[in-house]
């Protein structure tokens, strides 16, 4: 039972540079959501969705893009790299709306933008 | 703006001690969850207390919701080295349940 999958773990790109960060969950759960952590902060919400071909911005979307395709995948892009985007993210999904539900975590992808 | 902010931001105890956690979020909410974070992984969910709920207990773990004075507490009791992590607490809003609002983490260090 492999959950919520992330993948790359870690990955360096110099500014400017775009990329895609993959999340893959097997659970057949609806929601997805994608999260930064910086230091001494706690997860900020960047994008989620509720279901297949929806999707919404949370409270930091600038700079990243998503899209809902499957139930299962919910990738995050990012358009053009910036330093401030140097961070851990992780995905998450639940079965139901995030306030109700159990949120999945994923292990995070380490991200270092120079 | 982050919804829940937790006190202590840290907290250092010995094995067999309890530990205590505190969380204030700003609006009203449906529910409560608390997270746990080891170093390096993922958050894992601990316990879900529903707004109607006063108190909640999962093992060593012992939860208060108080929605009047909008903040909640958690307990872990009897404490071991192996509880060494963050501890998060997260909410939504009664308002849109699509979005969880995490607080900022207390680190608990427990020392053998």
């Amino acid at each position: 039972n492999a959950g919520v999958t992330q993948t790359p773990k870690f990955q360096v790109l110099k500014t400017g540079q775009s990329m895609t960060l993959q999340c893959a969950q097997d659970m057949n759960h609806e929601y997805m959501s994608w999260y930064r952590q910086d230091p001494g902060m706690g997860l900020r919400l960047i994008h989620y969705s509720v279901g297949a071909g929806i999707t919404d911005q949370g409270e930091v979307p600038n700079g990243y893009n998503v899209s809902r395709s499957t139930t299962e995948d919910f990738p995050l892009r990012l358009l053009s790299a910036a330093p401030s985007q140097t961070s851990v993210y992780f995905c998450a999904s639940s079965v139901g709306a995030v306030g109700n539900q159990p949120q999945h975590f994923g292990d995070g992808t380490r991200l270092s933008i120079l | 703006s982050q919804q829940g902010e937790e006190d202590p931001q840290a907290l250092s105890i010995q094995e067999g001690e309890n530990a205590t956690m505190n969380c204030s979020y700003k609006t009203s909410i449906n529910n409560l969850q608390w997270y746990r974070q080891n170093s390096g992984r993922g958050l894992v969910h601990l316990i879900l207390i529903r707004s109607n709920e006063r108190e909640k207990h999962s093992g060593r773990l012992r939860v208060t919701l108080d929605t009047s004075k909008k903040s909640s507490s958690l307990l872990i009791t009897a404490s071991r080295a192996a509880d060494t992590a963050s501890y998060f607490c997260a909410t939504a809003s009664s308002y849109n349940t699509d979005k969880l609002i995490f607080g900022t983490g207390t680190r608990l260090q427990v020392f053998p």
